[in-house]
């Protein structure tokens, strides 16, 4: 079975832009969860949909947004884009709230 | 967000010594603590998800336990090997997860 897969591994780009970062949950589940990895600490919450729902939001300005697809897909969004977020954005499904399964994470970089 | 702490932060270990390494975090509204291991260039892998004062849960040589009494949190490497080297990440929390910086640790053969 696929695990979490996420588009794409890798992308520069430039302070002003608009991103949009994408993850495909492991099948079945429905839950999908964004985070933010910067060098030297570990991963912060963004959001979590569940059954299209944004259920949880971390501490992210409103530049950051999603949304989960029928098929429990989901894209993260990141408008105006400022050297700060630059980081490593992982995603995890999970079939509710509990065990949660990471994806391998796109690498942005903001120049 | 919790305020999560791990320790230390990284720890180099000889091939077939044991260690262990801890997460702290508040005790108050306890939910579950996750622990992941994250070996570079590849996802996070879930090692543990603990719900119970006094928990003990055990994979292959790593094992945990679990105080959320007092809020922490042990995990053990049990005759560590080259392959354990990676970062191991705590994380306390429902569905938003509260991850520490991690502790990372290099198996040296």
């Amino acid at each position: 079975d696929a695990g979490v897969t996420q588009s794409p591994t890798h992308l520069i780009k430039t302070r002003g832009q608009h991103v949009t970062l994408r993850c495909s949950p492991i099948s079945g589940h429905k839950s999908v969860s964004w985070y933010q990895q910067v060098l030297g600490q570990g991963p912060q919450f963004i959001f979590q949909y569940y059954e299209k729902e944004e259920r949880g939001r971390g501490n992210f300005p409103d530049r950051f947004s999603a949304r989960q697809f029928p098929n429990y897909s989901s894209e993260l969004n990141v408008n105006a884009l400022l050297l700060g977020d630059s980081a490593l954005y992982l995603c995890a499904s999970s079939l509710d709230t509990s065990e949660q399964f990471f994806g391998p994470g796109t690498r942005l970089t903001v120049l | 967000i919790l305020n999560v702490e791990q320790s230390p932060q990284s720890l180099h270990v000889q091939e077939g010594d044991s260690t262990n390494f801890t997460c702290s975090f508040p005790s108050s509204n306890f939910y579950a603590l996750h622990w992941y291991r994250w070996e570079t260039a590849k996802s996070p892998e879930a090692l543990f998800v603990m719900t119970l004062n006094g928990d003990e849960k055990k994979k292959g040589r790593i094992s945990a336990t679990l105080n959320t009494k007092e809020g922490y949190s042990y995990l053990y490497i049990k005759g560590s090997q080259p392959e354990d080297s990676a970062t191991y990440l705590c994380a306390p929390g429902d569905y938003k997860l509260s991850f520490g910086a991690g502790t990372t640790v290099t198996v040296r053969a």
